[in-house]
């Protein structure tokens, strides 16, 4: 059974500061890493597309790096603002076209 | 542009009914997936289609099935409903398959088995 497994759960954060999560997934038959936020009561909004090891990838003050031998992708936020607070979700796409979420890392910004 | 709608928006059901849910991509997508979230879980995948094809399928019991049509909209259904099928479905839609494509999700339908 394909495990793919988000931490921590939820984290706070002052206004300013940076942090980081991950996300972990299976080291086998890896096709893609996709990671989402989503925010309370809207959709969830895609963030990054990866698929190569080593891939980093920068939207704004968000960054995600990947590392498929490993089985791991981390999450950067810099300098987190109140909207950046959101439910983080990172999906795993096997080569059988299969695609399972983790459950999520909540960030939550306080002013 | 008009983003990835679904219908209905909520829907409540009794048990052994049957549901229809429906979603419209966007313009120009040919993938839609369909995934089930319940309260403090990640969104589960159940389908997706590209190309009016089944390209993936999650673990789901066959009284959940779904289609694509040629004007790539899709629907899915869901026989012989249960209490525990209560929960939010979304439909996302990306230009071609998940390999290498960002998905936009719809506002969901929430369905609720009584």
């Amino acid at each position: 059974i394909l495990n793919v497994e988000q931490s921590p759960q939820s984290l706070h954060v002052q206004e300013g500061d940076s942090t980081n999560f991950t996300c972990s997934f299976p080291s086998s038959n890896f096709y893609a890493l996709h990671w989402y936020r989503w925010e309370t009561a809207k959709s969830p909004e895609a963030l990054f597309v990866m698929t190569l090891n080593g891939d980093e990838k920068k939207k704004g003050r968000i960054s995600a790096t990947l590392n498929t031998k490993e089985g791991y992708s981390y999450l950067y936020i810099k300098g987190s603002q109140p909207e950046d607070s959101a439910t983080y979700l990172c999906a795993f796409l096997d080569s059988w076209g299969k695609l399972q979420f983790g459950a999520g890392t909540q960030v939550v910004v306080t002013p | 542009d008009a983003g990835v709608t679904q219908s209905p928006t909520h829907l409540i059901k009794t048990r052994g009914q049957h549901v229809t849910l429906r979603c419209s991509p966007i313009s120009g997508h040919k993938s839609v997936s369909w995934y089930q979230q319940v309260l403090g879980q990640g969104p589960q995948f159940i389908f997706q289609y590209y190309e009016k094809e089944e390209r993936g399928r999650g673990n789901f019991p066959d009284r959940f099935s779904a289609r694509q049509f040629p004007n790539y909209s899709s629907e899915l259904n869901v026989n012989a409903l249960l209490l525990g099928d209560s929960a939010l479905y979304l439909c996302a839609s990306s230009l071609f398959g998940l390999q290498s494509n960002e998905q936009f999700f719809g506002p969901g339908t929430r369905l609720t088995v009584l």
